[in-house]
């Protein structure tokens, strides 16, 4: 089993919907969680972090995470074309007194007009 | 966010040449910087750990010879490919560790040897 495992897609959605991206994770002592966006070319960019059950809102962007179920999500809401991008889960590590970023392999997102 | 710099951010080499590509975080001390390399269309692939004022840990299947890292400073970790080939030619992409394990990435570094 991976670590990290998200569906590679494409995922493709109209603009205006919500979008909804999946990710799992393996390790069950994982304590922080993050959601990468990046742009087809350029390098990722750190868009959510989440550290406990629930739910996190920032702006249309808004992360869920069950510890119990080992699954963390994404949700945008009000898709825009910009939006349009691979998204990268990251749960990182606990590896011998520090840290392995473990990513998965991204779900790649259209957001059509 | 934290903002983490790159540079050169295109370089085009010949083959058998040496590529330093240096990365600095600009507004905090890193203690821990991480290098990837990406192909077209690929994953995001760790390369090594690097951490200031210790030997890098490299990822199985890197050649610690071939892609050197120093990390001097807290700012500053710098990747140098040594005799680069064409199939050196990729997207490497550095990244500082804030204090809750998020990653800050750098622009990236498109190298092309030719």
């Amino acid at each position: 089993q991976k670590e990290v495992e998200q569906n590679s897609g494409p995922l493709s959605v109209p603009e205006g919907a919500i979008a909804s991206l999946n990710c799992t994770y393996s390790d069950r002592v994982s304590q922080s969680f993050f959601w990468y966006r990046q742009y087809s070319g350029k390098s990722p960019e750190l868009i959510m972090s989440i550290y406990s059950n629930g739910d996190k809102e920032d702006g249309r962007f808004t992360a869920q995470l069950n510890k119990a179920s080992q699954y963390v999500s994404l949700l945008i809401r009000d898709s825009q074309p910009s939006d349009s991008a691979t998204y990268l889960c990251a749960v990182p590590r606990p590896s011998g007194g520090s840290y392995i970023p473990t990513f998965g392999r991204g779900t790649s997102l259209i957001v059509h007009p | 966010g934290a903002v983490v710099s790159q540079h050169p951010s295109r370089v085009i080499c010949k083959s058998g040449t040496s590529v330093k590509i240096e990365c600095r975080s600009l507004d905090f001390q890193a203690t821990t910087m991480f290098w990837y390399r990406q192909f077209p269309k690929q994953s995001l692939m760790l390369m090594a750990t690097s951490n200031e004022g210790s030997k890098a840990t490299y990822e199985q299947g890197v050649e610690k010879d071939k892609f050197l890292i120093n990390h001097a400073s807290l700012t500053l970790s710098t990747l140098t490919v040594t005799s680069a080939h064409p199939e050196d030619s990729s997207f490497y992409i550095c990244s500082a560790r804030g204090v809750k394990l998020e990653q800050f990435f750098g622009p990236g570094t498109r190298l092309t040897v030719l």
